[in-house]
């Protein structure tokens, strides 16, 4: 079944980076894009980007420029999102979600979610 | 850039009918999705590209789209739709998202 899978929890001091994977399988990864969500506990839903895993093509939210990026290893079906700065904010569930823009599918399916904590 | 307003609430009594808005300007112009989220769990679209719905979704939830607002029915409410609805859009290379409706059922 088509299936997106993570990484697990990560705990970071402010000031750090981290790196959180999305596999696809069930699919042909680079037919569809990768999304980035996030959301933090009892907060909505904040889109950060998405990337083409084709082309390699990102586009990012304004509020995250500078401090994400995107990325993809085709040999292995598998996305990247990497934010760094990391600040007490920024604490939040990451989810990945499969969509494609050109003709606007809604998101589905999405990754189970990683947990990033941010503290000191 | 684009936003989207959702009422940060609404209710519904058990069997009765909620429509969840959704604001935006030219919204009408727009694919919307619909998402519902409930707790501990990651989203699941049940309305798509305004008005259709997935595999899946019950017939009891629709949408419709016009002029600056999105609308989510949901007829015969039940208390398993208690959960956080949002809208999504995309606009200018970028995909929005509503700030979520909470469904409460009485």
């Amino acid at each position: 079944q088509v299936q997106l899978v993570q990484s697990g929890a990560e705990v970071k001091k402010p000031g750090a980076s981290v790196k959180v994977s999305c596999k696809a399988s069930g699919y042909t990864f680079t037919s569809y894009d990768i999304n980035w969500v996030r959301q933090a506990t009892g907060q909505g839903l904040e889109w950060m980007g998405w990337m083409n895993p084709s082309s390699g093509n990102t586009v990012y939210a304004q509020k995250f420029q500078g401090r994400v990026t995107m990325t993809r290893n085709t040999s292995i079906n598998t996305a990247y999102m990497e934010l760094s700065s990391l600040r007490s904010e920024d604490t939040a569930l990451y989810y990945c979600a499969r969509g494609d823009i050109i003709v606007e599918r809604p998101y589905d399916p999405w990754g189970q979610g990683t947990l990033v904590t941010v503290s000191a | 850039s684009y936003e989207l307003t959702q009422p940060l609430s609404v209710s519904v009594a058990l069997g009765q009918t909620a429509k969840i808005a959704c604001v935006g300007n030219n919204i009408g112009r727009k694919n919307v999705h619909w998402y519902q989220q409930k707790p501990g769990q990651t989203p699941v679209v049940v309305i798509y590209k305004d008005g259709s719905r997935p595999s899946g979704i019950p017939e009891r939830f629709s949408g419709s789209n016009s002029g600056i607002t999105a609308t989510l029915t949901i007829s015969r409410a039940q208390v398993g739709d208690e959960a956080d609805y949002y809208c999504q859009v995309w606009d200018s290379s970028s995909w929005v998202f509503g700030g979520g409706t909470k469904l409460t059922v009485l």
